[in-house]
């Protein structure tokens, strides 16, 4: 496609369920990256892909959060038993191999926990 | 641990002013400063990419600096329009992009 592709753009979810958000990076795009941004605050860094290899998982901010990246395209960041807190807009970026390239970031997807 | 500022938080200017948004980083081990404007409810659009090895970037209205050494870069917006009204973020990139918290723009017509 033509940019980073994000769905749901909106979801809304009852505390203690899954959700699972998904990103379509960039064909060609070897780097993915994960980022949650919460009303009125700045952007958190949650996970970082190269290929299918998540070098980086530091982010994630607890053990209910994981993500898995398939193929080296598709990646899937999985929400388990909700809380509201987790209520925020997850951004997903891409970029092709090498760390000087330029990221392109999805539109996100609106989570809202109720 | 990289930390991201970017001042001011918030501005106001009339149409056509020009215009200077400041970022600045603490640690200079950094591949590249990427500048973004966030519409209201939406994604980040990249405006501009510097390299570590380069000292600026133009794109249209659009410039952006890189002082690497002191840990600063600048985005100059010329002749300022309403259409730029939106929030402005630098990130610099190590191999996760730190993120400032943002300049807020309204242009006012």
């Amino acid at each position: 496609g033509a940019g980073v592709s994000q769905s749901p753009s909106n979801k809304v979810t009852e505390k203690g369920k899954d959700v699972e958000l998904r990103c379509d990076p960039i064909s060609g795009h070897t780097a993915l990256y994960w980022y949650r941004q919460s009303l009125g605050q700045g952007l958190e860094f949650l996970i970082y892909f190269q290929g299918n290899s998540a070098p980086d998982k530091s982010g994630l901010p607890s053990d209910r959060f994981s993500a898995e990246r398939t193929g080296g395209s598709v990646s899937t960041l999985t929400i388990q038993r909700t809380q509201q807190e987790d209520s925020a807009v997850y951004l997903c970026a891409s970029s092709s191999q090498g760390a000087g390239t330029e990221a392109f970031f999805g539109q996100g997807t609106r989570l809202t926990v109720v | 641990k990289q930390e991201v500022t970017q001042i001011p938080a918030a501005l106001s200017v009339p149409e056509g002013e020009n215009l200077v948004l400041n970022c600045s980083f603490t640690d200079s081990a950094i591949y590249n400063l990427q500048w973004f404007r966030q519409d209201p409810g939406k994604g980040l659009t990249s405006l501009l990419l510097i390299q570590s090895s380069q000292r600026e970037q133009t794109s249209g209205r659009l410039n952006a600096s890189l002082d690497k050494s002191s840990g600063r870069s600048t985005l100059y917006i010329a002749a300022s329009q309403p259409g730029d009204s939106a929030t402005y973020l630098c990130a610099v990139r190590m191999y996760q992009f730190y993120f400032g918290t943002g300049t807020s723009l309204t242009v006012i017509p």
